[in-house]
């Protein structure tokens, strides 16, 4: 998986609850994304990192904050749990040498239930 | 009108067959083309970039861009069961800097 692991690989939490993913990268790559993977929707974009504590907004960004402290390290947090947020989280870097020429690699995911 | 469209299938192919998959975009100055693919279960994988017009190649993938009718094929040949997945196409979208827009994927079938 291109050097990238992704914590904890399954979670079951309670609505309201504040909850913590973390993408952890060993390729020094500059960029970095969080997505969201749900049956019909395919992979939507939640946040993304360009560099250290620089990061934007994605398409499904409600409800999520990201942050990123350290070129290896990007978290996602989920303020308050709702059970809409139950799915299958993706991290995923780039080395982005060229805006035109942007491989994404994928790490093995996180799969987040909300009861 | 979604910005990345593809057929999400079954397709089932004979093992052997030539499997072909489709990609259609929206935004007409999109510049980069990806395939990936995914098993049940896991994460995607990249499998194919394509960049300009034409065929590439790699083992026994081909893709295919034909910007001016805004599509992206990805051809498998020689078909086996370990190719049995989901195929997303994902595209760079004008002015979408470093960000992905995914389709919504292609289940293959490929059958003994």
């Amino acid at each position: 998986d291109a050097g990238i692991t992704q914590s904890p690989r399954h979670k079951v939490t309670e609505t309201g609850t504040p909850v913590t993913l973390r993408c952890h990268q060993t390729e020094n790559h500059r960029y970095m994304y969080w997505y969201r993977q749900d049956p019909g929707h395919g992979l939507r974009l939640i946040h993304y990192s360009y560099g250290v504590k620089d990061t934007d907004k994605g398409e499904v960004s409600d409800g999520y904050s990201v942050s990123r402290s350290k070129t290896e390290d990007f978290l996602l947090t989920l303020e308050s749990a709702t059970s809409s947020q139950t799915s299958v989280y993706f991290c995923a870097i780039s080395p982005a040498r060229d805006s035109s020429y942007n491989e994404q690699f994928f790490g093995p995911g996180t799969r987040l239930t909300v009861l | 009108q979604k910005e990345v469209e593809q057929n999400s299938g079954p397709l089932s192919v004979p093992e052997g067959a030539i499997a072909s998959l489709n990609c259609t975009y929206s935004d007409r100055g999109s510049q980069s083309f990806f395939w990936y693919r995914q098993y049940s279960g896991k994460s995607p994988e990249l499998i194919m970039s394509i960049y300009s017009n034409g065929d590439k190649e790699d083992g026994r993938f081909t893709a295919q861009l034909n910007k001016a009718s805004q599509y992206v094929s990805l051809l498998i040949r020689d078909s086996q069961p370990s190719d049995s997945a989901t195929y997303l196409c994902a595209v760079i979208p004008t002015g979408g800097g470093n960000k992905l827009t995914f389709g919504t994927g292609t289940q293959l079938k490929v059958e003994l």
